[in-house]
């Protein structure tokens, strides 16, 4: 079993549509990296975050260290969205362990 | 000022060939990251410098994969007599880290795609 579970796997949108991707893991964790990826592109941080919630824009993660979950929400989402998304949890001060990414299409 | 930059962005080579991958961190920073993503899964854990001292290399999958920092900035991953299963994005990242025990955010430079024929 990975230790870092995201689901869905794909995900395809209209624009305009509220989107959700979910992030589980399975050991304790000093922080938590949503990354964006496109293709042929390298790799962006969007947020890191270790309690709450953090607000960016049209995006806004969620974290519940209880629970060891975590979601991306993307409000009014827009073809420029379209990527890979992938969750990625610090288990010690400098390993990061990746989930294997989200496929998300917004349609116009 | 410039992120973290990779040489070169793709890389093509014939099975068994020798590449060398370059990783330029962000200046200053003390600690670089390198990555192996294969197609469709997420980026997995090769090796870790802090300075030119590589402190973890548990992730290198096999000896013919070395990595090195000598001046403890730009970073080298040599890839020896390469096989079609190395074929995949190999992904550096970079962070200001100074020796703390809390973990420090990794900025990722953009890759370099690399496909063993």
């Amino acid at each position: 079993k990975n230790e870092v579970e995201q689901s869905p796997q794909n995900l395809t949108a209209q624009e305009g549509e509220f989107i959700t991707i979910n992030c589980s893991y399975s050991v304790g964790i000093s922080a938590l990296h949503w990354l964006q990826q496109h293709p042929g592109g390298g790799i962006v941080s969007l947020f890191m975050l270790s309690s709450g919630k953090k607000k960016h824009g049209r995006l806004i993660a969620t974290i519940n260290i209880q629970e060891k979950h975590s979601s991306l929400h993307i409000t009014a989402s827009h073809p420029r969205d379209s990527a890979v998304y992938i969750c990625a949890v610090a288990s010690s001060n400098y390993k990061l362990t990746f989930g294997k990414g989200t496929l998300l299409t917004v349609n116009p | 000022g410039a992120g973290v930059s990779q040489s070169p962005r793709y890389k093509v080579a014939k099975r068994g060939q020798d590449v060398a991958l370059r990783c330029d961190p962000i200046s200053g920073h003390v600690s670089l990251f390198w990555y192996q993503q294969a197609l469709g899964q997420g980026p997995e854990f090769l090796t870790y410098f802090q300075n030119e001292a590589q402190l973890d290399k548990s992730g290198l999958p096999s000896d013919r994969f070395f990595a090195e920092r000598p001046e403890g900035s730009v970073s080298t991953l040599k890839i020896q007599r390469t096989q079609q299963e190395d074929s995949a994005v190999y992904l550096c990242a970079s962070s200001l880290a100074r020796g703390t025990s809390s973990y420090n955010e990794q900025f990722f430079g953009p890759g370099t795609r690399l496909t063993v024929l």
